[in-house]
């Protein structure tokens, strides 16, 4: 079974404030994660990426964040800006060929001035 | 233009009809991708070429969906007889080589089966 889930379609945050997006996996043997950020009309944009060797992963406002034990990984935005209002997927590739992404169903994210 | 380049960026049809789809990725990248993004939906692997490999085609859901890439750039995916479900955002994605991280995207084309 090899799925990537993120259960909220949706997250409404107030501007400056910390938005978090969760992502829960099924498989234990995922190794490597991505966040791609994806406005309207257009395509993903690769975002921040974390391996299973780390439990944290920073760049500028963006932290991502690994638990393997319970198979679940965050993204933090601080603070949140108006041009983060977009739809964030996680993305892992398949253990058994590497480039092939399984992807969550992604959140809409809404930053509120 | 560095990035991935995906035309037609619209399409309508009617059901029944065949589609081609094509892709134009990075210079020099050598691995390209097939996704397709249905409403409210992860993007789902479809076909995977990486140089002169043979692809895989594995994530292809039924034998009216077919993809060549020539002179290993330039991709086209074609829909056969096209339906209704086939109605989707086909994305596609290159990469510098095989199975490294991150893919690069176009923007897609809507495909409308009428």
């Amino acid at each position: 079974d090899q799925q990537v889930k993120q259960n909220s379609p949706s997250l409404s945050v107030q501007e400056g404030r910390i938005s978090i997006l969760n992502c829960d996996y099924t498989n234990s043997m995922f190794d490597y994660f991505l966040w791609y950020k994806k406005y309207p009309a257009e395509g993903p944009t690769f975002l921040i990426s974390i391996s299973s060797i780390k439990d944290k992963n920073e760049d500028g406002r963006f932290t991502v964040f690994l638990n393997k034990s319970a198979k679940h990984l965050s993204l933090h935005i601080v603070p949140s800006q108006p041009g983060d209002s977009a739809v964030y997927f996680c993305a892992a590739p398949t253990p058994d060929s590497n480039y092939q992404l399984i992807w969550g169903a992604g959140t809409k994210l809404i930053i509120k001035p | 233009g560095a990035g991935v380049s995906q035309s037609p960026s619209n399409k309508v049809t009617e059901k029944g009809k065949d589609v081609e789809l094509r892709c134009d990725p990075i210079s020099g990248h050598t691995a390209l991708y097939w996704y397709r993004q249905s409403l409210g939906q992860g993007l789902e692997f479809l076909i995977y070429f990486q140089g002169n490999s043979a692809p895989d085609k594995s994530g292809l859901p039924s034998d009216r969906f077919s993809a060549e890439r020539t002179g290993g750039s330039v991709s086209t995916l074609t829909i056969q007889r096209t339906q209704q479900e086939d109605s989707a955002v086909y994305l596609c994605a290159s990469s510098n080589r095989q199975g490294q991280q991150p893919q690069h995207f176009g923007d897609g084309t809507r495909l409308s089966i009428l």
